[in-house]
């Protein structure tokens, strides 16, 4: 099935710096990819939708000078967190977007954040 | 606009024994459905989808899962869970296409010896 590959799978950084987490789909091009964020014991929720080529769409309420998304090439999204704070702190995770017969969704194994 | 309901937060349930996860979603269009299931600390790992034909869908790991689109359900269920199935589990709606995926707020099933 498809592959995704998310980098780093945990990190830790201190306030004010930025991060950046990459995921690839390794083995089809992917024009659409999505950036998740889970809170503890809580379910996922889409922060933007990444767009080859083009701007990210962001969900309501996501700061989108916070959070850039790049999608510079069909097989790699990256998501910067700039200028962390504590409350940044979470388990991110992206998925791309697979259409026709084989339409689905498959994720990456999530980047987990924690600002000190 | 789309959204899912899992009417359980925790489902307890002994080894050996046959489990339901209920989902309902409301949707204005078409739907495909999923169930992904989490590990702790992981990324999601797809159980099963629904995308079209047979209303009965069968997963990996012995899971299935019926649609029924008059009560606008994707019920998912296991005739006999292992310890090993202990888990979060997310059932989720897309309308399609590039379209994102909307999740429900997850059931935790903890089987028990």
């Amino acid at each position: 099935g498809a592959v995704v590959s998310q980098h780093p799978s945990w990190v830790i950084c201190k306030s004010g710096t930025s991060v950046k987490i990459e995921c690839r789909s390794l083995d089809f091009q992917a024009t659409t990819m999505f950036w998740y964020r889970q809170f503890p014991k809580q379910s996922l929720m889409l922060m933007a939708t990444s767009n080859e080529g083009s701007k990210a769409t962001y969900e309501q309420g996501v700061e989108k000078d916070k959070f850039l998304i790049n999608h510079a090439s069909l097989t790699l999204s990256t998501l910067t967190v700039t200028s962390a704070h504590p409350e940044d702190s979470s388990f991110y995770i992206c998925s791309n977007s697979r259409t026709g017969p084989a339409y689905g969704y498959t994720f990456g194994s999530g980047t987990r954040l924690t600002v000190v | 606009a789309q959204s899912v309901t899992q009417l359980d937060s925790q489902v307890p349930v002994f080894e050996e024994a046959p489990v339901e996860l209920r989902c309902n979603y409301s949707s204005s269009v078409s739907v495909y459905l999923f169930w992904y299931v989490q590990y702790p600390n992981q990324g999601l790992q797809l159980l099963l989808k629904y995308l079209s034909g047979s209303t009965l869908v069968k997963g990996i790991n012995g899971f299935e899962a019926e649609f029924n689109k008059s009560q606008t359900s994707f019920h998912l269920r296991k005739p006999s869970v292992h310890i090993s199935d202990t888990a979060e589990y997310f059932c989720a709606v897309s309308s399609g296409g590039y379209n994102k995926l909307i999740f429900g707020a997850g059931t935790r099933l903890a089987v028990h010896p």
